[in-house]
């Protein structure tokens, strides 16, 4: 597609829910990142895929966070047994090459997720 | 620990107005800065700065990077409404590490 698609826009979930997010990046981009937007805050990074492989998970805040992305497309960032502070803006982007080709990121849209 | 902070964090200016945001930076292994500007959706991006002085223009945005200050700056000039936003600094060590953002708002 032209952009990065993130779906669902919006997720209410129950504490103790899972939730899973979907991230279909720019056609043909290598790299793929998720960060979570809490409100009034930047963007924080949680981790990195290159291609299939995922080099850099150093900022997912739990074992409840597992990101995949098993054909080297489309990303899931799944959240298990969800907590009120998981209540944030998740955002994906990809870029062309690798992270260190210095290439700039392109974001999609987001998901809002509000745990009640 | 790697550490972006963005300035005012928050302005309020009348169209026509030009302004100034500020960006200062420690990171242990930089590569680029980047400017987005985000609005109720994705950040979009505007710029991405990887040598000192060499200024870039698109339309009334422009940017500089001072690599030895470590800080960069984003210019606005003759502020119109549809500039009101938050706008991002981040820098590139292999993920970006971004700023809390600076929310401006033009009022008419």
């Amino acid at each position: 597609g032209a952009g990065v698609s993130q779906s669902p826009r919006y997720k209410v979930a129950k504490r103790g829910q899972d939730v899973a997010l979907r991230c279909d990046p720019i056609s043909g981009h290598v790299s793929l990142f998720w960060y979570q937007q809490a409100l009034g805050q930047g963007p924080e990074f949680l981790t990195y895929f290159q291609n299939e492989a995922q080099l850099d998970k150093s900022g997912l805040p739990s074992d409840r966070f597992f990101a995949e992305r098993p054909e080297g497309s489309v990303s899931t960032l799944k959240i298990q047994r969800t907590q009120q502070e998981d209540s944030a803006v998740y955002l994906c982007a990809s870029s062309p090459g690798p992270a260190t080709s210095n290439q700039p990121q392109h974001f999609g849209d987001g998901t809002r997720l509000s745990i009640l | 620990e790697d550490k972006v902070v963005q300035s005012p964090l928050s302005l309020v200016v009348h169209e026509g107005d030009t302004v100034t945001l500020n960006c200062s930076y420690e990171v242990t292994n930089f590569r680029s800065l980047l400017w987005y500007k985000q609005e109720k959706k994705a950040p979009t991006f505007l710029f991405m700065l990887t040598s000192s002085g060499i200024e870039k223009k698109s339309g009334r945005l422009s940017s500089i990077l001072d690599k030895k200050e470590l800080f960069s700056i984003l210019n606005i000039t003759a502020t119109q409404t549809g500039d009101s936003a938050v706008y991002l600094c981040a820098v590139a060590n292999t993920p970006l590490v971004f700023g809390k953002g600076t929310r401006l708002s033009v009022i008419a």
